[in-house]
């Protein structure tokens, strides 16, 4: 594919409404990143994929949050009972592989609005 | 954990003006990568750098990595409107994780 692709691009919800935003990664990448990004902040690690490997969680917030990946190809991040706080744009990566030396390549985003 | 400052975090220059952010590191890295992300747009990688004291140009833009590869710089030279955005730094090391922890950001604001 031409590169990472997100849907929805803009997504606005009600509080206490589960959310479910998808990630299409670049074909042959096998690493797969989900990112938050506050408005003005940095980038907060949310959970990472590699291959068929389990995958490493240690960055979601809560249990509210999930994610959920076939094989090396499209990755789903749930977001169950949304909060205010939860409002942000949510960013997609993927690399080639399991390699500190590989690039990652972002998505376009998926900004969510919890009202 | 690691830990990672960036600064400053935001910057603004009359356009021609030279600009600089630095990113530091507690820990020893593997390697280090820089992003620069427009208003309203997404992370694009930029460069990577490996080895001790490294230095790596792009037109302008000039990357160094620390003698003890715990810091690393971004100088542009002559800011132009184009270069305006939010420069990343994402720190690596070695051990297990394969995680990049990002620093915050410097925001480059440039006047015309």
């Amino acid at each position: 594919g031409a590169g990472v692709s997100q849907s929805p691009s803009n997504k606005v919800t009600e509080k206490g409404k589960d959310v479910e935003l998808r990630c299409d990664p670049i074909s042959g990448h096998t690493a797969l990143y989900w990112y938050r990004q506050r408005l003005g902040q940095g980038l907060e690690f949310l959970i990472y994929f590699q291959g068929n490997s389990a995958p490493d969680k240690s960055g979601l917030p809560s249990d509210r949050f999930s994610a959920e990946r076939t094989g090396e190809s499209v990755s789903t991040l749930t977001i169950q009972r949304t909060q205010q706080e939860d409002s942000a744009v949510y960013l997609c990566a993927s690399s080639l592989g399991q390699d500190l030396s590989y690039e990652q390549y972002f998505g376009p985003g998926t900004r969510l609005t919890v009202t | 954990g690691q830990q990672v400052m960036q600064i400053p975090q935001y910057q603004h220059v009359q356009e021609g003006e030279d600009f600089t952010t630095y990113c530091n590191s507690s820990t020893t890295l593997s390697n280090i990568q820089w992003y620069k992300q427009r208003p309203g747009g997404h992370p694009v990688f930029l460069i990577q750098l490996v080895k001790s004291g490294e230095v790596k140009k792009q037109k302008r833009l000039t990357f160094q990595f620390g003698e003890a590869k715990k810091n690393s710089s971004l100088h542009i030279t002559a800011t132009q409107t184009t270069d305006v955005g939010t420069y990343f730094c994402a720190l690596l090391t070695s051990g297990g994780s394969y995680i990049p922890t990002f620093g915050r950001g410097t925001s480059l604001i440039v006047h015309p």
